[in-house]
C-alpha cells in the first residue's frame, strides 16, 4: 500500500458541484500540503498544515478550503467547482524532525476534470 | 519575489549525458531539491545538496554554488525510462519549498 493515498483519483463533475479530495498518509508526518499541478505551471501551493491545528494558505488558496480531520488525513474541498479548477492535484507529506531534509513524499494524485 | 528558472524542454541521445541546470533567487536558503516526474504520475524524490559541491547518486548526480544560486542535474548514461519532466525546488528561510516549472527531458534512441 502507498505511504501517501488520495482518493479519488479521477473524478468528473460539473461546474457550481461541491467536491472532495482526500488524502491519508502512513508515514507518521505532521505536515501536509496541497498542490496543484497545470501544464506548463509547475506546482502551486494551495494549503498547508504543519498539524492538526495548524492550517495555512498557500499562493492559490481563493476557491478552496481545507480540513485536517487527524494528523493522517487532509481534505480539500472546492466549494464551488469552476473549469479552471481542472489540473492535477497532489498531496504531500514531510517532516523536519530528527534530521530529516525535508523532502516531500507525494500522493499519486487526483485528477479533476471541472465542465 | 522568488524565482527558479530551468529550461522547458531538453532533448538528449541514449546512452549519452545531458546536465540540467536551475537558477534561483529566494528569501534565503535552506537546501535544494530535484524531483523527477514521469507523465501522469507523482513527483519523486531524486537528491538534495544543502551545501556547495557535488552529490553523486549512481547515474545522477546533483551540484549547488550558493554564492551563483546555481544547482545542475547530471544524468549519464541515459536510459529511454530517464524521459520524464525534472523539478528543482528549493527550500527558503521560513522551510517552503519554491518549485521551478519543471524541465521535460525528451530522451531519443
Amino acid at each position: 500500500d502507498a505511504d501517501v493515498t488520495q482518493t479519488p483519483r479521477n473524478r468528473i463533475t460539473k461546474t457550481g458541484k461541491r467536491i472532495m479530495l482526500e488524502c491519508s498518509q502512513t508515514k507518521g508526518h505532521d505536515r501536509m500540503y496541497w498542490y496543484r499541478q497545470d501544464p506548463g505551471l509547475g506546482l502551486r501551493l494551495i494549503y498547508y498544515s504543519f498539524d492538526v491545528k495548524d492550517i495555512n494558505k498557500g499562493e492559490i488558496s481563493d476557491g478552496y478550503s481545507v480540513s485536517r480531520q487527524a494528523q493522517a488525513k487532509f481534505s480539500l474541498s472546492l466549494e464551488s467547482a469552476i473549469p479552471n479548477q481542472t489540473a492535477l492535484y497532489f498531496c504531500a507529506t514531510s517532516d523536519l524532525t530528527g534530521g530529516d531534509t525535508g523532502e516531500l513524499f507525494f500522493g499519486e494524485g487526483s485528477r479533476l476534470t471541472v465542465l | 519575489g522568488q524565482n527558479i528558472d530551468q529550461p522547458t524542454e531538453m532533448t538528449a541521445t541514449e546512452g549519452a549525458i545531458v546536465q540540467i541546470n536551475c537558477t534561483y533567487q529566494t528569501s534565503g536558503f535552506n537546501g535544494l531539491f530535484w524531483y523527477q516526474q514521469h507523465a501522469g504520475e507523482a513527483p519523486t524524490f531524486l537528491s538534495y545538496n544543502v551545501l556547495d559541491g557535488l552529490e553523486e547518486k549512481g547515474r545522477f548526480s546533483s551540484f549547488l554554488s550558493r554564492s551563483k544560486g546555481y544547482s545542475y542535474l547530471l544524468l549519464k548514461e541515459l536510459q529511454m525510462k530517464d524521459s520524464a519532466s525534472y523539478l528543482c525546488a528549493v527550500l527558503d528561510s521560513n522551510y517552503q519549498l519554491i518549485w521551478g516549472a519543471g524541465t521535460k527531458l525528451i530522451i531519443k534512441p
